[in-house]
């Protein structure tokens, strides 16, 4: 596609429900970020995708956070009995190459919203 | 660990003028590459601008500029001619060139362009 999409823009949950956050990235793109962004504060980091192969999930806040990217190409990031914490805006970028000069390019997001 | 600071969380600018958006980050790495980035409220974060910290001379692209003073560790943003479109979230971003590539963002500062 012409950019990065995400869906679903807005999910509304209670709190304990699993959750499933998609992310299409860009045609091609080899790298495939995901960041968590709070009311008010920047983007942090969650996890990284290399193709298929999650390299680096450092970010994910508690093991109630999975993501996977089985194919190399779409990617889902799963939450598992939710809390209130968890509301926030979840961004996805990709790159094509991830070497840090080529810029990434960013999904419009998944405000999640947990009750 | 690298951080990004964002002193101003808002600002605002008259229409046509010129305003400067301030940031610093702490790092001990000698090369590494710096991001601006705007946030409208539609949530997609855009690449405003880009430096590489081994280029000394200031990245320009139309009415954005930088000011990037390394050994101060200092990135500033500069933009000409401000136009009402201009009105946005505004985040500083760092990547290492090694590791993971990811984003290390301020916390961002809120540009309002009045008429």
């Amino acid at each position: 596609g012409a950019g990065v999409s995400q869906s679903p823009r807005y999910k509304v949950a209670k709190r304990g429900q699993d959750v499933a956050l998609r992310c299409d990235p860009i045609s091609g793109h080899v790298s495939l970020f995901w960041y968590q962004q709070a009311l008010g504060q920047g983007p942090e980091f969650l996890t990284y995708f290399q193709n298929e192969a999650q390299l680096d999930k450092s970010g994910l806040p508690s093991d109630r956070f999975f993501a996977e990217r089985p194919e190399g190409s779409v990617s889902t990031l799963k939450i598992q009995r939710t809390q209130q914490e968890d509301s926030a805006v979840y961004l996805c970028a990709s790159s094509l190459w991830g070497q840090g000069k080529q810029p990434q390019h960013f999904g419009d997001g998944t405000r999640l919203s947990i009750l | 660990a690298q951080t990004v600071t964002q002193s101003q969380p808002e600002m605002s600018v008259q229409e046509a003028e010129t305003v400067t958006l301030s940031c610093t980050y702490d790092t001990s790495e000698n090369n590494y590459y710096l991001f601006w980035y705007k946030q409208p409220p539609s949530r997609q974060m855009i690449l405003v601008i880009r430096q590489e910290a081994y280029k000394q001379q200031n990245a320009t692209e139309n009415r954005f500029s930088v000011n990037f003073q390394k050994a101060a560790k200092s990135f500033s943003l500069k933009i000409s001619d401000s136009q009402l479109g201009d009105t946005a979230m505004y985040f500083c971003a760092f990547i290492s060139t090694s590791g993971t590539y990811k984003y290390i963002f301020g916390t961002g500062t809120r540009l309002k362009v009045l008429a």
